[in-house]
């Protein structure tokens, strides 16, 4: 039992190059949510869906897309990156409104 | 205005020492307040939720109790292991799906 998966583990890519970010869960899970981890600031919630095709604006949705095609597979895009766009990114996936649970990170760096 | 503030930023303990960390909050309509444990280059790993002032849990080591400002991690005679940042999240009837997360304390338990 896996839990939440994210892939990449990491990646370095340079201002405007496009890339997705996979995250899978095994759990079952109506929930997900993609946050992001940035230096002396607490977990921001980017996007997040509450069942298989739909999602919804977070605290930092700006230069990001999200789709959830598959109730287990919830994608984080970044269509022109930039330098701030440089952070550690987390899914997360919960039942219901019950506590989340996160995978272990992909770490994002913008040249 | 922050609506979660952990204290200590960070906290160096030695082993047996026993301490306890804050999280207060300042949000209307607690839905419930959250611990995770986070270490290095991982994911947050959810330890406890509580839902109203009073409530307690323990795990091992750990005791997370609340009141209706403020919630403390008790760390009772800590391990080496224990060593991680603690994070704590709070759910609120403004907040929607989203979490909103304290900075965090740093742990550092030296045998």
């Amino acid at each position: 039992n896996a839990g939440v998966t994210q892939t990449p583990k990491f990646r370095v890519l340079k201002t405007g190059q496009s890339m997705t970010l996979l995250c899978a869960q095994d759990m079952n899970h109506e929930y997900m949510y993609w946050y992001r981890q940035d230096p002396g600031m607490g977990l921001r919630l980017i996007h997040y869906s509450v069942g298989e095709g739909t999602t919804a604006k977070g605290e930092v949705p700006d230069g990001y897309n999200v789709s959830r095609l598959k109730k287990q597979n919830f994608l984080l895009g970044l269509e022109s990156a930039a330098p701030s766009q440089t952070s550690v990114y987390f899914c997360a996936s919960s039942y219901l409104r019950q506590p989340q649970h996160f995978g272990d990170g992909t770490r994002l760096s913008i040249l | 205005e922050d609506q979660v503030t952990q204290s200590p930023e960070a906290l160096r303990l030695q082993e047996g020492e026993s301490s306890s960390l804050n999280c207060s909050y300042t949000v209307s309509g607690l839905r419930g307040l959250f611990w995770y444990r986070q270490d290095p280059g991982k994911g947050p790993e959810f330890l406890f939720t509580l839902y109203s002032a009073g409530e307690e849990k323990e795990k091992e080591r750990l005791k997370a109790t609340l009141t209706k400002k403020e919630s403390f991690l008790h760390i009772t005679a800590p391990k080496p292991e224990d060593s991680a940042t603690y994070l704590c999240a709070v759910s609120d009837s403004n907040s929607g799906y989203a979490l909103n997360f304290g900075k965090g304390t740093s742990l550092l338990v030296t045998p």
